[in-house]
C-alpha cells in the first residue's frame, strides 16, 4: 500500500505562519523521489505550488515554501492571507508502481 | 503557456464505458508524459495512469483492469478508456502534464457522473 498522510484541516489567523505535512512510507518519500504541493482553491483547477522538495514556479509567492526529511514533508505558509484558503495536496512517485501518489488533501481554513 | 483541452462523454450509465480525450497546444506534448488524474466530489486526488513519450504505460493497481491510456503525438491527443463504470467512478477527471516527476499544466476537469 502507497500512502501519503496529510491532516485533514489547519486553520491560522491573518498573518500567521501554518505548516502542513505529508508523511509517506519508505517507497515513495523514502526511496529519493521528491515531494511536490498543489494548491486547490474549490471549483478550480489543481496548481502547482512546490516541485522538487523546495523549488517554487514562476509566480509563487515565496510566502509559500517546501522541505523535505527522510519520509516526511512539509508546506509552509507565512504571512496568511484570506486567499490562500484553499485545499493543498502533496505528491510523490512511486518506483514501484511507476506512478504518483497523492495525499490525502489538507483544508487550510484562514480565520 | 500550455493549454490543455478535454471532452468526453459526461453522464454515463453502470456498466458503460467511458471515453475522455485531452488535448495539448502546439509543441506542448513532445517530450513530455502525460497523466490522468481524477477526483471525486469532494474529495481528494487519485491518479489513474500515464502514457510516456518512449512508449510506457503504467496504471493505478486500484483500475488497472478497467484502464486503456493511449497517446497520439501526431496529433497532440491522450484519451483515457474506463470500462465498466459504476457510480464509484463519478468524479472531475483531469489530464495532465507531468513534467519529471511532478504536474506542472492540467486540463480544466471533465465533470463524469455515473448514474441509472
Amino acid at each position: 500500500q502507497f500512502v501519503l498522510t496529510q491532516p485533514p484541516s489547519v486553520s491560522g489567523a491573518p498573518g500567521q505562519r501554518v505548516t502542513i505535512s505529508c508523511t509517506g512510507s519508505g517507497s515513495n518519500i523514502g526511496t529519493n523521489f521528491d515531494v511536490h504541493w498543489y494548491q486547490q482553491i474549490p471549483g478550480t483547477v489543481p496548481k502547482l505550488l512546490i516541485y522538487g522538495n523546495t523549488n517554487r514556479p514562476s509566480g509563487v509567492p515565496d510566502r509559500f515554501s517546501g522541505s523535505k526529511s527522510g519520509t516526511s514533508a512539509s508546506l509552509a505558509i507565512t504571512g496568511l492571507q484570506a486567499e490562500d484558503e484553499a485545499d493543498y495536496y502533496c505528491q510523490s512517485y512511486v518506483y514501484s508502481l511507476s506512478g504518483s501518489v497523492f495525499g490525502g488533501g489538507t483544508k487550510l481554513t484562514v480565520l | 503557456q500550455v493549454h490543455l483541452q478535454q471532452w468526453g462523454t459526461g453522464l454515463l450509465k453502470p456498466s458503460e464505458t467511458l471515453s475522455l480525450k485531452c488535448a495539448g497546444s502546439r509543441g506542448s506534448f513532445s517530450p513530455h508524459s502525460w497523466s490522468w488524474i481524477r477526483q471525486p466530489p469532494g474529495k481528494g486526488l487519485e491518479w489513474i495512469g500515464e502514457n510516456t513519450q518512449g512508449g510506457h504505460t503504467s496504471h493505478n493497481p486500484s483500475l488497472r483492469s478497467r484502464v486503456i491510456t493511449s497517446i497520439d503525438t501526431t496529433g497532440n491527443q491522450f484519451s483515457l478508456t474506463l470500462t465498466s463504470v459504476t457510480a464509484a467512478d463519478t468524479a472531475l477527471y483531469f489530464c495532465a502534464r507531468r513534467m519529471q516527476y511532478y504536474f506542472d499544466w492540467w486540463g480544466q476537469g471533465t465533470p463524469v457522473t455515473v448514474s441509472s
